[in-house]
């Protein structure tokens, strides 16, 4: 019940594009839903997070969009760029302190 | 840049060596966490600490020592160690706020190598 399935795995996009990334979780206790990304030899760090009131939030050119009732979430990259080149991890919260990270995905933006 | 602070960057150990991995925080957090991460895998919760007192143990091996000596540090003892035990360290904090986001700020790690 604790699982998070993350999809793709990796993902190759031309600088401009727009990778999307997805969530699916069963827990319906999750009450977080944060996206970090990882550079290689760097601990992850917060990208953007949102409630589960809400369906969507922007922050710059990075978008969640939140399904509750589909129990998914995704997030999307505007106008993407080499810089953006990590591993993508969703992190669900269960709980103050747990948070359930998906198995990652690899985006590389060529230029 | 990160912070949280994690020392040593790197750290060669053998089996029957005794080390330590070290993080700060000055950010007034209350909650400090160790992950474990693999290569090309997710971090993986090993411990919690909330106002200074374990809170989460996720059935780590007793090899793995965790300290709190207070809010701003947090320590991981190390002994015996496998080399399966290689990884990349995560020192994580947080405020431990029920019901609210809080975001959890990670340090840039720790890499252990064990031989």
């Amino acid at each position: 019940q604790q699982q998070v399935k993350q999809s793709p795995q990796s993902l190759i996009v031309q600088k401009g594009g727009i990778p999307i990334i997805n969530c699916a979780y069963e827990n319906t206790a999750f009450d977080y839903f944060p996206w970090y990304q990882q550079f290689p030899g760097k601990g992850p760090a917060l990208l953007i997070a949102i409630r589960p009131d809400v369906s969507e939030k922007k922050e710059g050119r990075f978008t969640i969009s939140f399904n509750k009732s589909a129990k998914q979430f995704s997030l999307h990259i505007m106008d993407s760029q080499p810089g953006d080149s990590a591993t993508y991890f969703c992190a669900p919260r269960a709980g103050t302190y747990k948070y359930i990270f998906g198995t990652g995905t690899r985006l590389k933006v060529l230029a | 840049d990160t912070e949280v602070t994690q020392t040593p960057k790197h750290l060669v150990m053998g089996m029957t060596n005794k080390k330590s991995l070290k993080c700060e925080q000055h950010m007034g957090h209350r909650a400090m966490y160790w992950y474990k991460q693999k290569a090309k895998k997710p971090p993986e919760l090993m411990f919690v600490y909330s106002y200074e007192k374990l809170s989460i143990n996720e059935s780590v091996p007793s090899r793995f020592s965790p300290e709190c000596p207070n809010s701003s540090l947090l320590n991981l003892h190390l002994h015996a160690l496998q080399p399966e035990d290689s990884a990349l360290y995560l020192c994580a904090s947080s405020h431990p706020v029920e019901g609210a986001g809080n975001t959890i700020y990670f340090g840039e790690g720790s890499w252990l190598t064990v031989v």
